[in-house]
């Protein structure tokens, strides 16, 4: 089946350590997208990508890191400088305007 | 600049009735609209989407939803609304800035009561 995973489902980390979340797409996409999700907030754009070995910058991209180094991945790593890393995070992909969501992972960091 | 609203922050229905749920967007022109439910704890599902012509446009579970440019709305209704249906509801748009940027609104929760 064609589709977005996600892994781990749930991630515990201590405060200060860096984390990687992976994303891995088989719809052949070429964009893949990152967003946080707050309770009330909708979802935030973290960074996107629309080809290999190329990303941008979203609207809150201060504290995480992202690469792309093959098109079906596009893993996350949520750094030690991000003050408020506890959050629900989606991946995404896309060949236009519309986006296919994986099922996400819930980062808690103490 | 851009956005979405989505008045109705947590709504409760009786199981059968019928069901709207409200989005405004702010934008310059038409943009393309979409209308995502997410089950607790899981991603994003598509429902439907507009992107030009028919200004009512029919999705999946029985869901559909009209555009009215006039009052910069994409409102999602459903005739009559099953237990299943509770979860939370996001309307998004895509503006036209070099790729396909979604912005979503804060979402509204629907409950549904037996």
């Amino acid at each position: 089946d064609g589709g977005i995973t996600q892994s781990p489902k749930y991630l515990f980390r201590k405060e200060g350590q860096n984390v990687t979340l992976s994303c891995e797409q088989n719809l052949n996409h070429d964009a893949m997208y990152w967003y946080r999700q707050d309770p009330g907030q909708g979802l935030r754009l973290i960074y996107y990508s629309q080809i290999v070995n190329d990303f941008q910058k979203g609207d809150i991209a201060e504290g995480y890191s992202v690469s792309r180094e093959k098109k079906e991945s596009f893993p996350l790593t949520v750094t030690s400088a991000q003050k408020n890393p506890t959050a629900f995070y989606l991946c995404a992909s896309s060949t236009g305007s519309e986006q296919y969501f994986g099922p996400g992972t819930r980062l808690t960091v103490t | 600049a851009q956005s979405v609203t989505q008045p109705d922050i947590h709504i409760t229905v009786s199981e059968g009735a019928s069901l709207e749920l409200r989005c405004n967007y702010s934008y310059g022109a038409t943009p393309y609209l979409f209308w995502y439910v997410q089950s607790p704890g899981q991603g994003l599902q598509l429902l439907l989407k507009y992107f030009s012509g028919d200004t009512l446009v029919q999705g999946i579970k029985g869901f559909e939803a009209e555009f009215k440019r006039s009052q910069s709305s994409f409102n999602l209704r459903k005739p009559s609304v099953h237990w299943s249906d509770a979860a939370e509801y996001f309307c998004a748009i895509i503006f036209s800035g070099g790729y396909n940027k979604l912005i979503f609104g804060a979402g509204t929760r629907l409950a549904v009561h037996p």
